[in-house]
């Protein structure tokens, strides 16, 4: 298995602009995490999926951000507008059932730089 | 929600000395405890971790130990090598409820060659 994929993996806009990070799960994973980093903040959840259903959204900062997960191999991370603030690395992870495996394995990130 | 903090926030050792991390959670429901490796520009990567019903476990150079009653956590690397040099991230779960991970602020670890 490639791992999880995410893409782009950098992202350039300017404020005002739509954003939107994707992310390819481990096939057979059923869970789905984005988290995002910042010197300041650390890595912070933003909002998980558990079989495509978004289970804990608290930690998505406000309703510029959204996050859906259409089918078991794809999701996306909107900001929209973008504001220089959403600066960050956001990572994407995924993960087995409980009871099973637990390691979250991440993917390489996307570097976003609003402007 | 689970809070869990990690210090030192920076540590420097000798190569071959031992380095040790803590963290402190506050959720007594939390029986997961991983911790994540991240060198520069990479992603965070899985190195050990331990379940509550475990009080130490060992992999080789590392280690991690559990203290259920006290709600804390240490990783412990022996004969640190240049290669070693990253921040490392100690998180906390509830492996059967909510399965989000809960991250400490992370420790940057220099080792001198």
């Amino acid at each position: 298995d490639a791992g999880v994929i995410q893409s782009p993996r950098h992202e350039v806009t300017e404020m005002g602009q739509e954003v939107t990070l994707r992310c390819k799960p481990i096939s057979g994973h059923d869970y789905l995490f984005w988290y995002r980093q910042t010197m300041m903040r650390g890595l912070e959840l933003l909002i998980y999926f558990n079989n495509n259903v978004p289970i804990d959204d608290s930690g998505m900062p406000e309703d510029r951000f959204s996050a859906k997960m259409p089918n078991a191999s794809f999701s996306t991370l909107k900001i929209q507008p973008s504001e220089p603030r959403d600066s960050a690395v956001y990572f994407c992870a995924s993960s087995l059932n409980p009871g099973q495996e637990n390691e979250q394995y991440f993917g390489p990130g996307t570097r976003l730089t609003v402007t | 929600g689970e809070n869990v903090e990690q210090h030192p926030s920076t540590l420097s050792v000798q190569e071959g000395d031992s380095a040790v991390i803590k963290c402190t959670y506050s959720d007594s429901a939390s029986n997961y405890f991983p911790w994540y490796k991240q060198e520069l520009g990479k992603r965070p990567q899985l190195i050990i971790d331990i379940r509550s019903n475990v009080g130490e476990k060992k992999d080789q150079r590392i280690a991690v130990t559990l203290n259920k009653t006290a709600k804390h956590f240490s990783l412990h690397i022996t004969e640190t090598q240049p290669e070693d040099s990253a921040v490392y991230f100690c998180a906390a779960s509830i492996e059967t409820g909510r399965r989000a991970l809960t991250f400490g602020s992370g420790t940057r670890l220099q080792v001198q060659p």
